[in-house]
Parts: structure tokens; C-alpha cells; sequence
């Protein structure tokens, strides 16, 4: 099945800067990747996606980039705010396989320092 | 239009005890979902359903039960209640398969098994 690895665990940044995670996956027919943010006492929540068709998508000051030949993906976020603080998991699946088809990182516990 | 709403928000088991999880969604989905997230694990299928009379497991459905007997609703069951079972749980439901739409969670239960 499926493995994604998500790095780092825990990523402290200040505000206003930049914040990168990654994440590697081990099954190359996966071709759609989600993110979820999770904050404190919610429910993970659907922040951007990508599909294998594209190389890079972007909505405001998130970005997520895939590069399908070294199997691995990452969310860039820019100008770093306070609200970025969560826990932030990423996702992969493969067309075909089925609703238990989809599956997460371990996530990552985004800090803004003010 | 309340989304995914789960009951209890928490919850204190001893040992071998039984309870129900509930979890109800207004949205007309007919892909439902449970998952638990441990710390550092990131979310873990337990158990799904593509609609009503249709359930299956997932990835550790081992302890649990689920029914679903309407488009709404879909109980989580847990029947010998054990340490390991100590977890927050989410339920989900989508428009589509997990893998390729997204996906909406309820706020989660805090489950503690002493």
C-alpha cells in the first residue's frame, strides 16, 4: 500500500517568513494530493489539492508544487501570519482505489513565532 | 448548515466498558468515514461507508463497529472497551470518494480508556 513520510514534525518560524513542508510518497500510480490544516480543538480542514496532472498550484500565500519523478510533494507558505499556527497534514491517493484509498502524513506542527 | 457533527466532544471509559460514537452530516454525502488520530501518528482509517447498508473496514477496525442505516447518520461502535482505544476520534463525510474530493470532518471525540 501507500507510505507517506511528512517532515519536519515540527516547524518554527517567524512571522512574516516563509514555511516549507515535505513530503515523499512510495506509490508512483498516487495522483492526487491534498493538504489539511488542523487547528487547535478542530477537525482537519481542506486547504489546497493537486492533482498529477500539474506541477504547481497556488491560492493566496499557499503554493504546493509535485514532482512526480522523485515522488514527492510540498506546501509553501508565504508571509507568515499568526492563524498559520496548526497542524498541517498532507495526503496521497490514486485514482481507482476505492474510498479507503486515501493516505495521510503524520503531519506537521507549524509554529509562528510573533 | 452544521456540516459534520460528532457526540460526545469527550468521554472517560473504564476498561471493557461500551459506548457509541455518533456522528450525523447534513450535506447529503454519501461517503462517510471514521478515523483516529494518535499523537505523531496522523489520522488512521477505522471504518467507511459508500452509503446507506454499506459499510467496510478499514486500515484498524479491529474493536469497533459501524452501521449505516441512513445517508445522515454513522455510529461508531466500541464494544470491550481498551487502553489502546485511548484516542480523538474524527468522523468525515465527502461528496465523492476520499480520494479524489474533499473531505469534511466533524470536531472530533476525546475517548479515554482507564
Amino acid at each position: 500500500g501507500e507510505n507517506v513520510e511528512q517532515h519536519p514534525s515540527t516547524l518554527s518560524v517567524q512571522e512574516g517568513d516563509s514555511a516549507v513542508i515535505k513530503c515523499t510518497y512510495s506509490d508512483s500510480a498516487s495522483n492526487y494530493f491534498p493538504w489539511y490544516k488542523q487547528e487547535l480543538g478542530k477537525g482537519p480542514q481542506l486547504i489546497i489539492d493537486i492533482r498529477s496532472n500539474v506541477g504547481e498550484k497556488k491560492d493566496q500565500r499557499i503554493a504546493v508544487t509535485l514532482n512526480k519523478t522523485a515522488k514527492h510533494f510540498s506546501l509553501h507558505i508565504t508571509e507568515t501570519q499568526p492563524e498559520d499556527s496548526a497542524v498541517y497534514f498532507c495526503a496521497a491517493s490514486w485514482l481507482g482505489g476505492g474510498a479507503d484509498g486515501l493516505t495521510f502524513g503524520k503531519g506537521t506542527h507549524l509554529i509562528i513565532q510573533p | 448548515n452544521a456540516g459534520v457533527t460528532q457526540t460526545p466532544k469527550f468521554r472517560i471509559l473504564k476498561i471493557g466498558q461500551s459506548m457509541t460514537l455518533q456522528c450525523t452530516q447534513d450535506m447529503n454525502h454519501n461517503y462517510m468515514y471514521w478515523y483516529r488520530q494518535d499523537p505523531g501518528m496522523g489520522l488512521k482509517l477505522i471504518y467507511y461507508s459508500v452509503g446507506a447498508g454499506i459499510t467496510d473496514k478499514g486500515e484498524v477496525p479491529n474493536g469497533y463497529n459501524v452501521s449505516r442505516s441512513t445517508t445522515e447518520d454513522f455510529p461508531l461502535r466500541l464494544e470491550l472497551a481498551a487502553p489502546s482505544q485511548t484516542s480523538v476520534y474524527f468522523c468525515a463525510s465527502s461528496y465523492s470518494e476520499g480520494h479524489t474530493g474533499e473531505l469534511f470532518f466533524g470536531e472530533g471525540s476525546r475517548l479515554t480508556v482507564l
